[in-house]
């Protein structure tokens, strides 16, 4: 089992719709969550990131952590086809080990 | 405010080669991490470099070396090159004790042939 799972889609929705993007995850010690989105042949761009357990909202996207059960997601809203996009969620663990351990990301395509 | 910048864009090497790629953090950030994300897949933790030292190292042989310079720019070097290391290498800047915003260069794209 690897230590993050992430479906590798693709996932196609019309424009406009709630994205849902999630990952699970085998490290107990994991305590950062990171979101990432990468265009084809680009480098991964930070979206945002989130501490131990909760929300975070930043403008169209949120982001959630249950440590609990082992499972973040992003939501988008609104989405546009601009977003069209690989979303790879990485993590790592609260001290010390600074490399981040990335999911394989989800291929994602809006639809105009 | 320059982001991170990486060269060359693309390499294309022989199996067997040596190789060596660069990287120049962005503006005020003193780490510097390198990753390897072959097609499909994600980005896979190499090491970083945070003081001239290598600080963390992941699961990767010691042909992968590595050197980071006094103006925080970085170096991977990879010797003895195989068909499995093409992929595109990514380096990624941060602030020490900052390390999950990581932001990252374009990447260099290696194609061993």
């Amino acid at each position: 089992q690897k230590e993050v799972e992430q479906d590798p889609g693709p996932l196609s929705v019309p424009e406009g719709a709630i994205v849902s993007l999630n990952c699970t995850y085998s490290n107990s010690a994991f305590q950062y969550f990171m979101w990432y989105r990468q265009y084809s042949r680009k480098g991964p761009e930070l979206l945002m990131y989130t501490y131990s357990s909760g929300n975070k909202e930043d403008g169209r996207f949120t982001a959630q952590v249950d440590k609990s059960s082992k499972y973040i997601s992003l939501f988008i809203r609104d989405s546009q086809p601009s977003d069209s996009a690989t979303y790879l969620c990485a993590m790592r663990p609260g001290g010390g080990a600074d490399g981040l351990t990335f999911g394989k990301g989800t291929h994602l395509i809006i639809q105009p | 405010d320059a982001g991170v910048t990486q060269s060359p864009t693309h390499l294309i090497k022989t199996r067997g080669q040596q190789v060596t790629l660069r990287c120049s953090p962005k503006s005020g950030h003193d780490t510097v991490s390198w990753y390897q994300q072959a097609l499909g897949q994600g980005p896979q933790f190499i090491f970083q470099y945070y003081e001239e030292e290598e600080r963390q190292r992941g699961n990767f042989p010691d042909r992968f070396s590595g050197h980071q310079f006094p103006n925080y720019s970085s170096e991977l070097n990879v010797n003895a090159l195989l068909l499995g290391d093409s992929a595109l290498y990514l380096c990624a800047s941060s602030l020490s004790g900052h390390s999950y915003e990581q932001y990252f260069g374009p990447g260099t794209r290696l194609t061993v042939t």
